[in-house]
């Protein structure tokens, strides 16, 4: 069975100090990756994808990069966190086919910018 | 670029009742339809997907899309309160960059 994980689980960090979250997929070799961001109440917005290892493609500019070191591991970062950053990080995952089929969410992590 | 609208934002509704959420797109080429629930706090999980057009059942659960009209709907039959949740439509076109909507909030009292 697939199994997902996220760390931390819950993050508060300082207006312009940097960040490292991290996901890692058990069980299913070479899936799909995402990396979503969903504000306070606010709709769930793709950040990144990657079909393969090395290669990350960026839905949207929010001032974050996302890696792919291995082909279970999936890392999102910033040098400089912004108040906007806040909400929930999930990570996720999806069979092999481009038209973006089921997505099996992380658990997320909560990101506390002050 | 997909639009996705949800409707309605929220809503309330005693245990029992029948909920139909709907879910509208822009472009009718989109190859896969689903529903997530997400409770307060936790990540979304899939409920139900469908690839053409027509109806499909699961329990308590039926999803009907139709493309000519650009409408996907959720249906709820004998609601529950463990069914209060919030409810996200998505929608994919083949380019691994599935479209949610903003949600549909929904609340079953006892």
């Amino acid at each position: 069975a697939q199994t997902i994980h996220q760390w931390p689980v819950a993050e508060i960090k300082a207006v312009g100090s940097p960040l490292s979250l991290g996901c890692t997929i058990k069980g299913k070799s070479s899936p799909n990756l995402y990396w979503y961001w969903q504000a306070t109440g606010g709709t769930l917005q793709q950040l990144f994808y990657s079909i393969t290892v090395g290669q990350v493609e960026s839905v949207v500019q929010l001032n974050l990069s996302a890696s792919r070191p291995k082909d279970d591991q999936f890392i999102l970062s910033t040098e400089k966190l912004l108040l906007s950053h806040s909400g929930f990080y999930l990570c996720a995952w999806s069979l092999d086919w481009g038209g973006g089929a089921e997505q099996f969410f992380g658990p997320g992590t909560r990101l506390t910018v002050l | 670029q997909q639009k996705v609208q949800q409707s309605p934002e929220s809503l309330i509704v005693p245990e029992g009742a029948m909920t139909s959420l709907n879910c509208t797109f822009s472009d009718s080429a989109s190859q896969y339809f689903a529903w997530y629930r997400q409770h307060s706090g936790k990540a979304p999980k899939a409920l139900m997907s469908i690839f053409s057009n027509g109806e499909k059942e699961e329990g308590r659960f039926t999803i009907h899309l139709n493309k000519a009209s650009l409408h996907f709907s959720l249906h709820i039959r004998d609601s529950q309160p463990s069914d209060s949740a919030l409810y996200l439509c998505a929608i994919s076109g083949g380019n691994y960059k599935p479209t949610f909507g903003k949600g549909t909030s929904l609340v079953v009292h006892p």
